[in-house]
């Protein structure tokens, strides 16, 4: 089973529009932490955050913002007035703490959703 | 600092030939990671080294090698390329931060086409 999910493949929008990508995970651990990176058309992997499951305050960071919801096991990215530089794919990922012997450090990944933004 | 580095940027295989993805970091990270990423699949982990000395398989081993030479590389093997491991290669070390859990940093990625 994918731990993490991004039912979202494929979105667009008009510039200016906001838009919300959809991210749901899965885990059996208590301690876990939960990341969005960003992945423009030049192929780097961009980092964008990154919060611990004891942490449900929501972030904004200027036009981002993410919403942690243990309850339904989301954490929802916003990015309001789209600009056309935020077209790119967007992954969210998840590690989890209880591993015993394994590193913390690996990430599992969503399958991305491609955010395209029109002037 | 140049982070994580990745050779080479691109490469062209045929099938049965044989090839190594070079990694190396300086940021003296324990931790590093090869995955692979392809259409609609997201990164998927092949292998991880959780310190220097010891390797373990990650989701989708089969096929590739890997080799801990020293803390900074971290490099996949490729024994005898076949077509479906054609994909992006990103190479990544993390370390443990404030907040407990662990940062990852990227490499530019590889892209591989085997023909």
């Amino acid at each position: 089973a994918q731990k993490v999910t991004q039912a979202q493949t494929e979105i667009s929008v008009v510039e200016k529009e906001d838009v919300t990508l959809d991210c749901v995970y899965e885990t059996r651990d208590t301690t876990y932490y939960l990341f969005w990176y960003k992945q423009p058309p030049s192929g780097e992997l961009v980092f964008l955050i990154r919060r611990n499951s004891f942490d449900e305050q929501n972030e904004i960071s200027g036009r981002y913002s993410w919403n942690f919801q243990k309850s339904t096991s989301s954490f929802n990215f916003t990015i309001t007035a789209s600009q056309v530089v935020d077209s790119a794919v967007y992954f969210c990922a998840l590690s989890e703490a209880g591993n015993r012997g394994s590193t913390l450090g690996r990430l599992y990944f969503g399958r991305g959703t491609q955010l395209t933004v029109w002037p | 600092n140049a982070g994580v580095t990745q050779t080479p940027k691109f490469q062209v295989l045929k099938t049965g030939q044989s090839m190594t993805l070079q990694c190396a970091q300086d940021m003296n990270h324990n931790s590093m990671y090869w995955y692979r990423q392809d259409p609609g699949m997201g990164l998927r982990l092949i292998y991880y080294s959780a310190s220097e000395g010891t390797t373990d398989k990650g989701e989708v081993p089969n096929g590739y090698n890997v080799s801990r030479l020293n803390k900074r590389e971290f490099s996949l093997r490729l024994e005898s390329a076949a077509p479906s491991q054609t994909s992006v290669y990103f190479c990544a070390s993390s370390v443990l931060v404030g907040q407990g859990g662990e940062e990852q940093y990227f490499g530019p990625g590889t892209r591989l086409t085997v023909t």
